[in-house]
């Protein structure tokens, strides 16, 4: 059951936007779209940004959008907000196990 | 309000037992399945266990298979986690969540914090 490969942290100045990939096999992400990402401010619980590798919650800002290439997940936030700091995590099925997360990325506003 | 409680953390030595509550409200509990996700201090999240909707199937991560068990009691809206034969590495946050479906978790409790230690 190995992790989802995710980079530890990620920037980017107000207004910009980024991208934070997430890594997998053709026995997890690669295999099936239900790729989900979460945000997680210090101290809080996670909040689902988006499940299904591209499709957003209610009440979840547009800015946030999912996507997927081969056995790579992808999220992107646009128009980068000073509150978007925080810790974003990649979860899909695998076959090996219900559910695997990525190690986590660190997103800085500058 | 769509809620999830959870209670039951705490501090217990090495090889001993824990049981986890997860109280549901606000929403039809016995239509959905349910997860315990945990984060170690200064970790990343790890998933930890899944029950469907019925309870009749359940799914352990390799780390606590044999050790954990999760159950459900869908007349009482609540959600359980039986952990024994604890470790120093089982220390965490414990989070239920709720699966609205495509294996993702859209609620959250606030946590329960387990600390194994002597």
């Amino acid at each position: 059951q190995s992790a989802l490969t995710q980079p530890p942290s990620a920037s980017g100045s107000p207004g910009q936007s980024v991208t934070i990939s997430c890594a997998g096999t053709s026995s997890d992400v690669g295999g099936y779209n239900y790729v989900s990402w979460y945000q997680q401010h210090p101290g809080k619980a996670p909040r689902l940004m988006i499940y299904g590798v591209n499709k957003r919650p209610s009440g979840v800002p547009d800015r946030f959008s999912g996507s997927k290439s081969g056995n790579t997940a992808s999220l992107t936030v646009s128009g980068l907000q000073a509150e978007d700091e925080a810790d974003y995590y990649c979860s899909s099925y695998a076959v090996s196990a219900r559910k695997v997360f990525g190690g986590g990325t660190k997103l800085t506003v500058l | 309000e769509v809620q999830l409680l959870e209670s039951g953390g705490g501090l217990v030595q090495p090889g001993g037992s824990l049981r986890l509550s997860c109280a549901a409200s606000g929403f039809t509990y016995s239509t959905y399945a349910m997860d315990w996700v945990r984060q170690a201090p200064g970790k990343g999240l790890e998933w930890v266990s899944s029950i469907t909707s019925s309870g009749d199937t359940t799914y352990y991560s390799d780390s606590v298979k044999g050790r954990f068990t999760i159950s459900r009691d869908n007349s009482e809206n609540t959600l359980y986690l039986q952990m024994s034969s604890l470790r120093a590495e089982d220390t965490a946050v414990y989070y239920c969540a709720k699966d609205p479906g495509f294996y993702s978790m859209d609620v959250w409790g606030q946590g329960t914090t387990v600390i194994v230690s002597s």
